[in-house]
């Protein structure tokens, strides 16, 4: 089955600066990729998304690169924020209907002002 | 808006006991999920169901069962409870129309916090 690896556990960036979260997978029929952020006491809520037949795709100040041949993908956030620090989770899952979505560990992020 | 209910916030039980975790979903959901939530162990998934009366083991099923008996409920059943089983469930369903929107969002419930004694 799917295994999603996570790295870092932990990121502590300076307000302004920029972070980046590694995941690779290891199913090669994996193609959908999304990223949830959970705040603290919250339920996890989605953020971004991406799919095999696009290489990178941008919302405002976050950005997730893929390289399917290598099986990472990434999730940059630029001009870091106090209200970014949350705990960041990559996932994922083919893309049938009926997929299950695999999570990796999670990146605790805090924003240092 | 969407949402999804977990029955219970917070629940102790002893060891042995049999324990219920309920999902509801308001939204005609095709999927459901449990995750267990840990501290550095991410979201890991327990079963998932596609349709009524259908499921498949997730990654971490063993001391675990699940029934759907209606779309918009699902449900978690330790039969046996362990101390082991000490954690953060969270139930999540998506729409299932991937083919359709080419995504397909996971909403979560609040989570239930089982303390198993």
């Amino acid at each position: 089955g799917e295994n999603v690896e996570q790295h870092p556990s932990t990121l502590s960036v300076q307000e302004g600066d920029s972070a980046v979260i590694k995941c690779t997978y290891s199913d090669s029929a994996s193609n959908y990729f999304p990223w949830y952020k959970q705040e603290l006491g919250k339920r996890p809520q989605l953020i971004i998304d991406i799919r095999s037949n696009v290489g990178e795709k941008k919302d405002q100040r976050i950005a997730v690169t893929l390289n399917k041949t290598a099986k990472h993908f990434s999730l940059h956030i630029t001009e870091t924020q106090p209200e970014d620090s949350a705990v960041y989770f990559c996932a994922a899952s083919t893309d049938s209907s009926a997929s299950k979505i695999i999570f990796g560990s999670g990146t605790r992020l805090s924003i240092r002002p | 808006d969407v949402k999804v209910t977990q029955s219970s916030r917070y629940l102790v039980k002893r060891t042995g006991e049999k324990v219920f975790l309920e999902c509801v979903q308001d939204m005609d959901h095709e999927n459901m999920f449990w995750y267990r939530q840990d501290p550095g162990l991410g979201l890991r998934l327990i079963y998932f169901s596609y349709d009524v009366k259908m499921k498949e083991k997730g990654d971490i099923p063993e001391g675990y069962s699940v029934s759907r008996e209606k779309k918009e409920r699902f449900s978690l059943i330790l039969e046996s409870a362990s101390t082991n089983q000490t954690s953060m469930y969270l139930c999540a369903s998506s729409p299932g129309t991937f083919l359709l929107l080419g995504t397909n969002v996971l909403t979560f419930g609040a989570g239930s916090r089982l303390t198993v004694l």
